[in-house]
């Protein structure tokens, strides 16, 4: 049962607009979000984090939106660039977790046209 | 600094070969892990280790066994390859024991492609 979802395989966006990705979890006890990226051939890299105590996180282009209510996260980036071109991962953790595991949603593919 | 080293890049193995995937870390990390990504399915964990001669299953461990003799290496072993095991599979660490730190994401190796035919 995956308890990450991220519903939109792909996404396009023209170069300098905003792209919003969007990732769902189903367990209320998820406390720690993450979004990671990756370019192919690659291991995935850590782009921003975000805790439930908080509802937005930003570093430079890029910002994270955390409903807990909905349980809905999601990733701006704010102008987009042709460079942002890769998958990009939603993951959550839980702090009463004692398995130490983070899961992770099946990835959303964005192109970012110049 | 490497970070997170995995050998070899690709592999292929028949069916009921075994192999071991090598991943070695310079960050002194304590948590390490192994994951699989398949087409559609996400990242999935396989197993982890909170430090040196501890390790723990993930959500798909079948198939696979860990070990952790050091700080910087956590090797994956194939034990009887099946085709089902094809993917692409990655290493990844982080410093701290609790991996939900806020400060302590995950940092991944670069995978190895695994086919088994």
């Amino acid at each position: 049962d995956q308890q990450v979802k991220q519903n939109s395989p792909s996404l396009s966006v023209q170069e300098g607009r905003i792209s919003i990705l969007n990732c769902d979890y189903t367990n209320s006890m998820f406390d720690y979000f993450l979004w990671y990226k990756k370019y192919p051939a690659e291991g995935p890299t850590f782009l921003i984090s975000i805790s439930s105590i908080k509802d937005k996180n930003e570093d430079g282009r890029f910002t994270v939106f955390l409903n807990k209510s909905a349980k809905h996260l999601s990733l701006h980036i704010v102008p987009s660039q042709p460079g942002d071109s890769a998958v990009y991962f939603c993951a959550a953790s839980s702090s009463t977790n004692t398995g130490n595991q983070f899961y992770f949603g099946t990835g959303t593919s964005l192109t970012v046209i110049p | 600094n490497a970070g997170v080293t995995q050998t070899p890049k690709f592999q292929v193995l028949k069916t009921g070969q075994s192999m071991t995937l090598q991943c070695a870390q310079d960050m002194n990390h304590e948590y390490m892990s192994w994951y699989r990504q398949d087409p559609g399915m996400g990242l999935r964990l396989i197993h982890y280790s909170v430090g040196a001669g501890i390790t723990d299953q993930g959500e798909v461990p079948n198939g696979y066994n860990v070990s952790r003799s050091t700080t910087e290496d956590f090797p994956l072993r194939l034990l009887s390859a099946a085709p089902s095991q094809t993917s692409v599979y990655f290493c990844a660490s982080s410093y701290s024991m609790a991996v939900r730190s806020y400060n302590s994401p995950l940092h991944f190796g670069n995978g190895t492609r695994l086919t088994v035919t």
